[in-house]
């Protein structure tokens, strides 16, 4: 079946530090990767996206790197800030509807 | 504009009684998708809706699970004889690009069942 996994379910850094969120994928003809940021009580909020085509994409202070090799995906956080704070998933397309990563909670130390 | 709508945003209901979880898309978003996401955990795919009909309702866990879309908008999913295992944050998406799209998710409803 498809899995989407994640190596680390929490991660802390210091405030101005760079983060790196790290997901592993099964399913290699998974052509499209989702970053979502969740934070308490609220829902998936999208981050950045990227397809197949590409292996690196940047956003305002997010860049995701996509390995299709070794079937990983990363989600780079430049300058981590206290609002920052939240768990991530990764995702993958599958079938129409999209496969989610246990998530990844980020904590700032100050 | 307004993002995605659920309502109620927390329900206690009693064992084995049923109840109704309501979504309203974002206007014009022809897909729309129900996640189930229990404490601590990744989102459970539930069912999908493009347009009226649900070309994929696998993730439904039980018969006791349904949904309905109508006007290609407002979605419900319903829990018949609920049970405590049915706890947990039903999340609804929409988007309106197609498979390789990011969906928009509104906050969900918090489900306890005593």
């Amino acid at each position: 079946g498809e899995s989407v996994g994640l190596h680390l379910p929490t991660l802390s850094v210091q405030e101005g530090d760079n983060s790196i969120i790290n997901c592993a994928y099964s399913n290699s003809a998974s052509d499209y990767f989702i970053w979502y940021k969740q934070e308490s009580g609220k829902g998936p909020q999208f981050i950045i996206d990227i397809r197949s085509n590409m292996d690196k994409r940047q956003g305002q202070r997010v860049t995701v790197l996509l390995n299709k090799t070794v079937k990983h995906l990363s989600l780079q956080i430049a300058a981590t800030q206290p609002g920052d704070s939240a768990v991530y998933f990764c995702a993958t397309v599958g079938a129409q509807k999209l496969v989610f990563g246990q998530g990844t909670r980020l904590t700032i130390n100050p | 504009g307004a993002g995605v709508s659920q309502s109620p945003s927390n329900k206690v209901t009693e064992k084995g009684k049923d109840v109704e979880l309501r979504c309203d898309p974002i206007s014009g978003h022809t897909a729309l998708y129900w996640y189930r996401q229990s404490l601590g955990q990744g989102l459970e795919f539930l069912i999908y809706f493009q347009g009226n009909s649900a070309p994929d309702k696998s993730g439904l866990p039980s018969d006791r699970f349904s949904a309905e879309r109508t006007g290609g908008s407002v979605s419900t999913l319903t829990i018949q004889r609920t049970q405590q295992e049915d706890s947990a944050v039903y999340l609804c998406a929409s988007s309106n690009q197609g498979r390789n799209s990011p969906l928009h998710f509104g906050n969900g409803t918090r489900l306890t069942v005593t």
